[in-house]
């Protein structure tokens, strides 16, 4: 069936570090791919997506590329800065709509 | 737009009692879901509604658990009776049409504390 696998956290960085966040997926057909946010206390919020292969997806200086190759969509920042401290989740549209497939959420704390 | 509502924010009871849990979603959209998030679990999606009817919910955890959508703009999630396995966070999301493109919106959530 369709599943995400995201990288275990929590994630402690510097403040202007550069962020990595690894997420692959199964899924038959073409799934569209999201990657959410959620701060302390809140609920999920739609960071970036993307709809189809090779598209790139990008917000708040977060991107994150869908490549179909690789089955993979790594979410990036170049500098990050402590308000992005959140949890942060990978999810996957299956093709025919409707569901949603989340991963297990990343932690992610920046330290100034 | 005001978003998903969902009331309570807070809920603490104690074992055995009844919770309902309410949730409006986004005027114009089709669809609802109830997720569940805990530490251990992750976040699990309990049922979800199209057009007012349930349309999976394989994912409610037992009997204990009934959800209902009597219009669209308003569903309920019930636990009776409840225990203290029941305690994390319950979000309602809502989206439009049945595309794989479209996002769903996530409300603030209610924290279920049972002692």
């Amino acid at each position: 069936g369709d599943s995400v696998t995201q990288m275990e956290g929590p994630v402690t960085l510097s403040e202007e570090a550069f962020l990595t966040i690894n997420c692959t997926y199964t899924a038959t057909g073409y799934p569209s791919l999201f990657w959410y946010v959620q701060y302390p206390g809140e609920g999920l919020q739609l960071l970036l997506k993307a709809t189809k292969a090779d598209d790139k997806g990008s917000n708040k200086g977060f991107e994150a590329t869908y490549r179909k190759e690789t089955t993979s969509f790594h979410l990036e920042k170049g500098s990050v800065q402590v308000s992005d401290s959140a949890v942060y989740f990978c999810a996957l549209s299956a093709q025919t709509g409707n569901q949603f497939y989340f991963g297990t959420g990343t932690s992610l704390t920046v330290i100034p | 737009d005001a978003g998903v509502i969902q009331s309570p924010r807070h809920e603490v009871t104690e074992m055995g009692q009844e919770v309902t849990l309410r949730c409006k979603p986004i005027s114009g959209h089709d669809y609802l879901f109830w997720y569940r998030q805990t530490m251990m679990r992750g976040l699990e999606l309990l049922i979800y509604f199209n057009n007012n009817v349930p349309i999976d919910d394989s994912g409610m955890p037992e009997d204990r658990f009934s959800a209902k959508m009597p219009n669209a703009s308003f569903s309920t999630l019930k636990i009776q009776p409840s225990e203290p396995r029941d305690s994390a966070v319950y979000f309602c999301a809502s989206s439009w049409g049945g595309s794989s493109y479209n996002e769903q919106f996530f409300g603030p959530g209610t924290r279920l504390t049972v002692l």
